[in-house]
């Protein structure tokens, strides 16, 4: 089944404590994009890959890091996760840029 | 500054009847137009989408219409259903590496 799955799917942390969120697609997709959900604010996205080892800053890409090592996967990074980057995680892939984006089941993240 | 954005943040309607949801874009550049349905605790869901050289287009029991000299796109489901119940957003491709989401409508079905 075609599909975006992330890793894990709720988190309870500590500010502080580096946590990664993992992203996969299975679909031969080029282009991946992180992207955090709040009340009133709709998606916004923060980190986006056009490819392979290509990525670059989205809307609000403070406070995260992603890497993109293999076409399949798009990790994203909290290096020192703080209050304020409690939120729903989405990652969102397309064949490319531009084009419709197939969206995983969302990773809730509560920063203590 | 430029925004995707709803007329209405929630709609509600009775089970049956048709719903309109609406979207109004200010880049004229805008090509590529995509409706997504997310329903409670889940990642939003490709609906439908259109092209700007397209003025309507239609699928199982929804249809997508641009109407380019207003700037306006809207989301016509028929038969409403309260599977239907679920937040709906519309997103442009303003550029040719990201699309932009507007906030979202809340449509709640009435039994």
């Amino acid at each position: 089944e075609a599909q975006v799955t992330q890793n894990p799917r709720y988190l309870i942390t500590v500010t502080g404590k580096k946590l990664t969120v993992t992203c996969s697609q299975n679909m031969n997709h080029e282009y991946m994009s992180w992207y955090r959900q709040d009340p009133g604010l709709g998606l916004r996205q923060i980190y986006y890959s056009m490819n392979v080892e290509v990525t670059d800053k989205g809307d609000v890409p403070e406070g995260y890091k992603v890497s993109r090592k293999e076409k399949r996967n798009f990790p994203l990074i909290l290096e020192s996760p703080s209050p304020n980057q409690t939120s729903l995680y989405f990652c969102a892939s397309s064949l490319l840029a531009g084009e419709t984006q197939y969206f995983g089941p969302g990773t809730r993240l509560l920063v203590l | 500054g430029e925004s995707v954005g709803l007329h209405l943040p929630t709609l509600s309607v009775q089970e049956g009847d048709n719903s309109i949801i609406n979207c109004a874009y200010s880049n004229s550049a805008s090509d590529y137009f995509i409706w997504y349905k997310q329903e409670s605790g889940k990642g939003p869901q490709f609906i439908i989408d259109i092209r700007s050289n397209m003025d309507k287009r239609q699928g199982q029991r929804v249809t997508v219409l641009l109407n380019k000299t207003v700037k306006h796109l809207s989301l016509q489901i028929a038969a409403t259903q309260p599977g239907d119940s679920a937040v709906y957003f519309c997103a442009e491709n303003r550029s040719n590496y990201k699309l932009t989401f507007g906030k979202g409508t809340l449509l709640t079905v009435n039994p």
